[in-house]
């Protein structure tokens, strides 16, 4: 039931872009994404829910695609506060738990 | 600041004994989520709370276990511990019930068992 996420790891230089993948077996109510910088608490990007618009501000969206059970994580022209480690977190409608992907690191090079 | 507080910040102790880690949410807040989270790994659901209730399970070992008190705080015990405790322990609240609202992290509790 746990969201798979790719890619695993990705080092990037400043100003580029990134795409992080969320996918899942079962049929997804939402979707969250959150950051987490090594030895703190993950933080709130966004959720996307079932029915709902693609999301974003600044330069980080996101998109759900609820026929493929996908969502997709973009980010524009990334700056060096990018970095760290990305989590998907999926609920299935009718059940309470969301559940994390094992995370995307992402390491923005100067 | 989240808004969610966690104590304590970090603990030692040895296999076989017992701990208990608590979890004050946001003012406001009904939801209460308790992760684990080993070295450089993902967030692994244990359990979920709402207004005192337990929603959800995850892969929750026997050996622990948590409730939701009155006034919402949360405990998660962890007894007859082993060297595959140590983990960060998250606790995260939300207003909502289900999987539709933000969640807030507190700064997690670091368990090292010896």
């Amino acid at each position: 039931q746990q969201p798979v996420q790719s890619p695993q790891a990705v080092i990037l230089r400043e100003g580029e872009d990134a795409v992080i993948n969320c996918s899942s077996s079962k049929a997804l109510y939402s979707v969250h994404w959150y950051r987490q910088k090594h030895g703190e608490a993950p933080v709130f990007l966004m959720i996307l829910l079932k029915g709902g618009e693609q999301k974003g501000h600044e330069k980080i969206s996101a998109s759900f695609n609820e026929k493929k059970q996908q969502s997709s994580l973009y980010l524009t022209a990334s700056q060096l506060s990018y970095s760290g480690t990305y989590f998907c977190g999926t609920g299935i409608q009718g059940a309470q738990k969301l559940v994390f992907g094992q995370g995307t690191r992402l390491t923005i090079n100067p | 600041d989240s808004g969610v507080t966690q104590t304590p910040k970090h603990l030692i102790t040895a296999t076989g004994q017992r701990v208990t880690l608590r979890c004050s949410p946001r003012s406001g807040d009904l939801s209460v989520y308790w992760y684990q989270q080993s070295l450089d790994q993902g967030l692994q659901f244990l359990i979920q709370y709402y207004n005192g209730e337990e929603r959800a399970k995850g892969n929750i070992l026997e050996r622990f276990s948590a409730q939701q008190f009155p006034d919402l705080h949360s405990e998660l015990n962890l007894s007859s511990l082993e060297l595959g405790d140590s983990a960060l322990y998250f606790c995260a609240s939300s207003v909502a019930s289900g999987s539709t609202g933000e969640l807030f992290f507190g700064e997690g509790s670091r368990l090292t068992v010896l």
